[in-house]
């Protein structure tokens, strides 16, 4: 079992719907990343979450420490939100390393 | 502020010869990582460095993968001989301080690999 999973693995929605990305991960962290990678690019950082809920224009993401469990929504979906969304957790011990869940393609559809 | 640059995007190589790929993190950014991103597949991390001291190379294939950070500033990951199984996207991000939950890591844009 992988210690970060994702769901869905592939997502597909039409314009404007409101998506929903999940995260579940096994180990003890003390940071949890959600990033966008974009095909032919590179990573870019959207959240860094420890606690509670952020907000950044039409994203917010949540994570609840107890259920080790994080979901990235985004509201009034566009097509240029069509990416990879990466979970990646940096754990509370050793040389504090992240690890990453294998994304979340999502794909809207205009 | 510049980003972390990296070199070059694309590659294209027949097995056995051999790659190098050139990052350059963030300013200031103590801490540099290689990950590889097999297709379809999350990072994974190479090796991390701290400054030019190496944090944790555990999941570096030391008898073909080697990185240096001589100055704690860019590095070079290199690749002798390639294997098929090596086509991935390499990814070098930066931090600016490792054991600090609250630093974000940047990444660059990956350097595409691909064996033929």
């Amino acid at each position: 079992k992988n210690e970060v999973e994702q769901s869905p693995q592939n997502l597909t929605a039409q314009e404007g719907e409101f998506i929903t990305i999940n995260c579940s991960y096994s180990v003890g962290i003390s940071a949890l990343h959600w990033l966008q990678q974009h095909p032919g690019g590179g990573i870019v950082s959207l959240f860094m979450l420890s606690s509670g809920k952020k907000k950044h224009g039409r994203l917010i993401a949540t994570i609840n420490i107890q259920e080790k469990h994080s979901s990235l929504h985004i509201t009034a979906s566009h097509p240029r939100d069509s990416a990879v969304y990466i979970c990646a957790v940096r754990s509370n011990f050793g040389n504090e390393k992240l690890t990453f869940g294998t994304g979340t393609r999502l794909t809207i559809i205009p | 502020e510049a980003g972390v640059a990296q070199s070059p995007r694309y590659k294209i190589i027949e097995k056995r010869q051999s790659v190098a790929f050139w990052c350059n993190p963030i300013s200031g950014h103590a801490t540099l990582y290689w990950y590889q991103q097999i297709l379809g597949q999350g990072p994974k991390l190479l090796i991390q460095f701290q400054n030019n001291g190496v944090v944790d190379d555990s999941q570096l294939p030391k008898d073909r993968f080697s990185a240096e950070r001589l100055k704690g500033v860019d590095s070079t990951l290199k690749i002798q001989p390639a294997k098929l199984e090596d086509s991935a996207v390499y990814l070098c991000a930066s931090s600016l301080d490792r054991g600090h939950s609250g630093n974000t890591i940047y990444f660059g844009e990956g350097s595409w690999l691909t064996v033929v």
